[in-house]
């Protein structure tokens, strides 16, 4: 079975400044996709990033990036130039292929700090 | 393009009451989910469909959930009699359709979540 974890339930990070998310997983899969997601008080999951473990090159998206170790199986969330909005629940998550169900890490919570 | 909808935002009952949920995914999506997310936890697959048929639901607690997608679109999730720790924001997702494989992910997108509180 697929696990997620991650070790931080609560981050603070003060605006404009840079928070890293960690998570770590456990599968025997080589071929998976792995992603971060933000749930903010209305409930609505957001998809923040996608990683396909097939490629080294670490994803990106604007002021979100990940660090994606496949051997250490780790994938943290790098969220630079911090701004309010960005306070949230994040969801770290496994799947091995579109139409599987998300497997979810227990979720960090995020305060920024003006 | 509209999102996943889902109703009611929020529920209390009694334990041992009935209550059901609805959600109504994207147009032409053929793959549901529903997902229960107990305070404090991610998100945990109770059922999955594909069109009008089943593809996952080892999690569901048949004693008391039951689901249904009438016609390979709307879904309805029921719980039958609940009780205290069913209390969760229950989710529902929808995506295209199956794999995707490597040349396409099919990204499934989430409703708002209908929040129960059972007492």
């Amino acid at each position: 079975a697929q696990t997620v974890t991650q070790s931080q339930p609560e981050m603070s990070v003060q605006e404009a400044e840079t928070v890293t998310l960690s998570c770590t997983y456990d599968t025997s899969e080589s071929d998976y996709y792995l992603f971060w997601y933000k749930q903010p008080p209305s409930r609505q999951m957001i998809l923040v990033i996608r990683q396909e473990a097939y490629k080294q090159q670490n994803a990106t998206e604007n002021r979100f990036s990940v660090n994606f170790q496949k051997a250490a199986k780790s994938f943290s969330l790098k969220i630079s130039d911090s701004q309010l909005g960005d306070a949230a629940m994040y969801f770290c998550a496994y799947n091995i292929d579109s139409g599987y169900a998300l497997n979810f890490g227990k979720g960090t919570s995020l305060l920024v700090t003006p | 393009e509209a999102g996943v909808a889902q109703s009611p935002r929020y529920k209390i009952i009694e334990k041992r009451q009935s209550v059901a949920f609805w959600c109504n995914p994207i147009s032409g999506h053929a793959t549901l989910y529903w997902y229960q997310q107990i305070l404090g936890q991610g998100p945990k697959l109770l059922i999955q469909f594909q069109n009008n048929g089943v593809v996952d639901d080892s999690q569901l607690p048949k004693d008391r959930f039951s689901a249904e997608r009438l016609k390979g679109v709307d879904s309805t999730l029921k719980i039958q009699p609940a009780k205290l720790e069913d209390s969760a924001v229950y989710l529902c997702a929808s995506s295209p359709k199956l794999a995707g494989g490597r040349s396409s992910y099919n990204e499934q997108f989430f409703g708002p979540g209908t929040r129960l509180t059972v007492l």
